[in-house]
């Protein structure tokens, strides 16, 4: 089956500038996500979508960031306007179902640079 | 809030060393854990979930355990080779009812010099 697709794999923009990520998701996975992962650090949830609603985006900075889910199926995270430290790798991934018995998958991420 | 811990933050061995590495949690409301390896410019990918007390798992020369009561889970690689050159991860999973989502360490770089 077709793996979790991410585009673009890398984004180069200065600061203040805008940049948006596209995500499709493995087919039938009704739960999607984003994470920020900063050089150093493990990845940290952004947001999560059940189907087309959000189900958590506590530590999503809102001022900047913003994300829909239309249809339930794709995705795109954007940020407006960005900062140097939102430099990181983005990962969306999807699953299936709660993640108690079955693993996430992810895509291979879009590496952003700020300067 | 959940804290995940994993050590070391890098490692580099020679081709043919074995290794292990930890991944420290609370004990207590635990339900999973997971681990993924995560190569340069690759997806990462889950290796194993486990949720039972003394859970063993093995994928080839990659081997983990898992000690719900005291808190730990290692991840062995036996005979390294250079392609296990990755990030590995460790995850535990919060209730669907508290948002369902994984949390992570900030994960083991491993290098293997051949």
């Amino acid at each position: 089956e077709a793996g979790v697709a991410q585009s673009p794999r890398y984004k180069i923009i200065e600061k203040r500038q805008s940049v948006a990520f596209w995500c499709n998701p493995i087919s039938g996975h009704a739960t999607l996500y984003w994470y920020q992962q900063i050089l150093g650090q493990g990845p940290k949830l952004l947001i999560q979508f059940q189907n087309n609603g959000v189900v958590d985006d506590s530590q999503l900075p809102k001022d900047r960031f913003s994300a829909e889910r239309l249809k339930g199926v794709d995705s795109t995270l954007k940020i407006q306007p960005a900062k140097l430290e939102d430099s990181a790798v983005y990962l969306c991934a999807s699953s299936l179902a709660a993640l108690m018995n079955t693993e996430a998958f992810f895509g291979q991420g879009t590496r952003l640079t700020v300067v | 809030i959940l804290n995940v811990e994993q050590s070391p933050q890098s490692l580099h061995v020679q081709e043919g060393d074995s290794t292990n590495f930890t991944c420290s949690f609370p004990s207590s409301n635990f339900y999973a854990l997971h681990w993924y390896r995560w190569e340069t410019a690759k997806s990462p990918e889950a290796l194993f979930v486990m949720t039972l007390n003394g859970d063993e798992k093995k994928k080839g020369r990659i081997s983990a355990t898992l000690n719900t009561k005291e808190g730990y889970s290692y991840l062995y690689i036996k005979g390294s080779q250079p392609e296990d050159s990755a990030t590995y991860l460790c995850a535990l999973p919060i209730p669907y009812n508290q948002g369902g989502k994984l949390i992570f360490g900030q994960g083991t770089e491993l290098s293997v010099k051949p």
